[in-house]
C-alpha cells in the first residue's frame, strides 16, 4: 500500500485566498483525522471521521475551516478565506479502528 | 492547548547512551503510544500500551505507563545516531481521539 497520500505538499498563497488539502487514507481505513502541526501549538486535532461522517469538529478553528469526506477514499480540508496565522503543516491520518494511525507526510501551508 | 507535557522539550546525547523521554497527561485513556516524527515527514507509529498494562518492549524501545500519576516514560536504550528525531506520547481519550504531547527532539551525536 502507498500508505497515506496528502497533495499538495506546499501551497504558497495569498491572503484571502481558498485553499484546499487534499488525503487519501489507507484502503480499508475507517477513521481519518486532521491534524495541524505550528511550532507554538503542536499537533492539534482539527477533525475526525468514522467511516465518513465527521464525529468530533471541536478542533476546527473558525467557519473558515471546512472539511469533507465525500466516500471511503478522499477527504479535503479547506480554508475559505486564508489568512497568514493559517500558516502551518497540515497532517492527514487513517485508522482501522481504534488501531495506531498513519500519518501522510503533510502539506506545508504559507499564507503570504 | 489540547496537549499535556513532555519532557525534556530536548535532549542531546552521545551514541550508545540511553534516552529517556517522559510524557504527562490529562484525561482518562483507553492506551498511550508513543510515535517518531522525522524533519519533513510524516508521524510514524513506535508503540502502544493499553490503559491495563504498566510496561512494554519492542526492540530498544522500552515503555512504561501509571495511570494513576497520568505518565509514561519512553526509553531507548543504546541509541544511535539514526533515533535523531521528535518523539511524541498520544493518549486516546474515552471518546477515541487521539491527542498528542507537545513533543520531545532529541539529538543523538556520532
Amino acid at each position: 500500500d502507498a500508505g497515506v497520500i496528502q497533495s499538495p505538499r506546499h501551497e504558497v498563497t495569498e491572503m484571502g485566498q481558498e485553499v484546499t488539502l487534499r488525503c487519501k487514507p489507507i484502503s480499508g481505513h475507517n477513521s481519518l483525522f486532521w491534524y495541524r502541526q505550528t511550532m507554538m501549538r503542536g499537533l492539534e486535532l482539527l477533525i475526525y471521521f468514522n467511516n465518513n461522517v465527521p464525529i468530533d469538529d471541536s478542533g476546527m478553528p473558525e467557519d473558515r475551516f471546512s472539511a469533507k469526506m465525500p466516500n471511503a477514499s478522499f477527504s479535503t480540508l479547506k480554508i475559505q478565506p486564508s489568512e497568514p496565522r493559517d500558516s502551518a503543516v497540515y497532517f492527514c491520518a487513517s485508522s482501522f479502528g481504534n488501531s495506531p494511525l498513519h500519518f501522510g507526510n503533510g502539506t506545508r501551508l504559507t499564507v503570504t | 492547548s489540547q496537549q499535556g507535557e513532555e519532557d525534556p522539550q530536548a535532549l542531546s546525547i552521545q551514541e550508545g547512551e540511553n534516552a529517556t523521554m517522559n510524557c504527562s497527561y490529562k484525561t482518562s485513556i483507553n492506551n498511550l503510544q508513543w510515535y517518531r516524527q522525522n524533519s519533513g515527514r510524516g508521524l510514524v507509529h513506535l508503540i502502544l500500551i493499553r490503559s491495563n498494562e504498566r510496561e512494554k518492549h519492542s526492540g530498544r524501545l522500552r515503555v512504561t505507563l501509571d495511570t494513576s500519576k497520568k505518565s509514561s516514560s519512553l526509553l531507548i536504550t543504546a541509541s544511535r545516531a539514526a533515533d535523531t528525531a521528535s518523539y511524541f506520547c498520544a493518549w486516546m481519550d474515552s471518546s477515541y481521539k487521539l491527542i498528542f504531547g507537545s513533543g520531545t527532539r532529541l539529538l543523538v551525536r556520532p
